[in-house]
């Protein structure tokens, strides 16, 4: 079976530097990965997608990659600030499967002032 | 444009009472999903629908069942909750084609005594 896994349950960065978070997958490359924001008590906010044939994708402060040689994603946060601390979910999505996503156990970001 | 709503948000149940989740969205996506959160184990999909009319076990669809009543509203039931299902309890809905992603509910919180 598909296994995920998302680098270190924590990681503690000072604000305004980059925070980057490592997502590893086994077997499979997928068709999209994605990444999500959960806060706390709250459900997973969708963040950014990147497919398969993509290498790179950003948005505002927001960087993913994609490498399916190393099957491997990072995602990164620029310019971090203390608002960007949640936890960050990455999720693949197979070719073929009714678009069911497989998620990570996630990482915890904390942006210290 | 409320998004994805689910009821109850808490919910304390005896072993081998019974309950449905129920979920909705405005959004008029064809599939819908049901995940469990728990500890360190990431979300599990239990079940999916990829459209009106059809549903599909996912990775631990043992102890429930789904019905699709209609293109807005997804249930989740259990019929004899045992402790083992205690947990966070999330709804989704995703439309195939756009790189939106999943958007998911706020949660519901079982405790199963």
């Amino acid at each position: 079976s598909q296994k995920i896994e998302q680098n270190s349950e924590a990681l503690n960065i000072q604000e305004g530097k980059t925070a980057t978070l490592t997502c590893n997958y086994t077997n499979y490359s997928p068709a999209y990965l994605q990444w999500y924001r959960q806060d706390p008590g709250r459900g997973p906010v969708f963040l950014l997608l990147i497919r398969e044939n993509e290498k790179e994708k950003r948005k505002e402060r927001l960087k993913v990659t994609f490498d399916t040689t190393l099957k491997q994603s990072l995602f990164h946060i620029t310019a971090s600030q203390p608002a960007d601390s949640a936890t960050y979910l990455c999720a693949l999505q197979f070719s073929g499967s009714a678009r069911q996503l497989t998620f990570g156990s996630g990482t915890q970001l904390t942006v210290l002032p | 444009n409320a998004g994805v709503t689910q009821t109850p948000k808490f919910q304390v149940l005896k072993t081998g009472q019974s309950m449905t989740l129920q979920c909705a969205q405005d959004m008029n996506h064809n599939s819908m999903y049901w995940y469990r959160q728990d500890p360190g184990m990431g979300l599990r999909l239990i079940y999916y629908s990829a459209s009106e009319g059809t549903t599909d076990k996912g990775e631990v669809p043992n102890g429930y069942n789904v019905s699709r009543l209609n293109k807005r509203e997804f249930s989740l039931r259990l019929e004899s909750a045992a402790p083992s299902q205690t947990s966070v309890y999330f709804c989704a809905s995703s439309e195939f084609g756009l790189d939106n992603g999943y958007t998911f509910g706020s949660g519901t919180r079982l405790t199963v005594v």
